[in-house]
């Protein structure tokens, strides 16, 4: 069975640091894109981040831009978001995500984790 | 910066009935568009990629059509679990996945 299991997510005070981490299994990791996608409480959804099969293209969303940096392990299947400088705003339910048909995050999602959720404020 | 558009906000449906769905774009998308479902608590589910094609175990009854800018999604004879939050998404534009604000499609 297809899974992602994200973890790492927890409170931290505004200028903060976090590490969110996303275990893939069940599919041929090294084959698909990943994206990173949150959702505020209450909110809709918003693409946060993305990365190539291999891990040579990145793409960061202008509203974390400077702050988060995605990157993957293909090695250990495992897609990871660093998060710095956090602020209220960023304040959401993280998703890790597969993108549907392959190498490219241009793509539609078609796995999701459960979330894990983030909550800055001091 | 592509903006996606959903009409309208909320949809009230009697169950049986047929419910359609509204996306416009910004910019064109040539069919680069998704339509995903979310039901409280749940993270979102794919029904629909490429505008129009149904994602795997997705019921016939939902459609996607549409192409360039305007895009619709049609559920044919509402169940009960279909009333949910629904979510477009491009992947054609830069940021390369810019979703509308949803739809909630609640029981009239």
């Amino acid at each position: 069975e297809e899974q992602l299991v994200e973890s790492g997510g927890g409170l931290v005070q505004p200028g903060g640091s976090l590490r969110l981490s996303c275990a893939a299994s069940g599919f041929t990791f090294t084959n698909y894109a990943m994206i990173w996608v949150r959702q505020g409480p209450g909110k809709g959804l918003e693409w946060v981040s993305g990365i190539s099969y291999r891990g040579d293209n990145t793409y960061i969303a202008d509203s974390v831009k400077g702050r988060f940096t995605i990157s993957r392990d293909n090695s250990r299947n495992t897609l990871d978001l660093q998060m710095n400088s956090l602020r209220a705003e960023d304040t959401a339910l993280y998703y890790c995500a597969k993108a549907r048909g392959g190498g490219s995050v241009w793509d539609a999602v078609d796995l999701w984790g459960h979330g894990t959720m983030v909550t800055v404020s001091s | 910066e592509i903006v996606m558009t959903q009409s309208p906000a909320t949809l009230s449906v009697s169950p049986g009935e047929r419910a359609t769905l509204s996306c416009r774009a910004s910019q064109s998308l040539d069919n680069n568009l998704a339509w995903y479902q979310q039901k409280p608590g749940q993270a979102p589910r794919l029904l629909i990629y490429g505008a129009s094609t149904r994602a795997t175990g997705i019921p016939a009854r939902f459609s996607g059509s549409g192409s360039g800018t305007e895009f619709t999604l049609t559920i044919s004879s509402l169940q009960s679990e279909d009333f949910a939050i629904y979510y477009c998404q491009q992947y054609n534009n830069w940021p390369p996945g810019t979703f509308g604000q949803g739809t909630k499609l609640e029981i009239k």
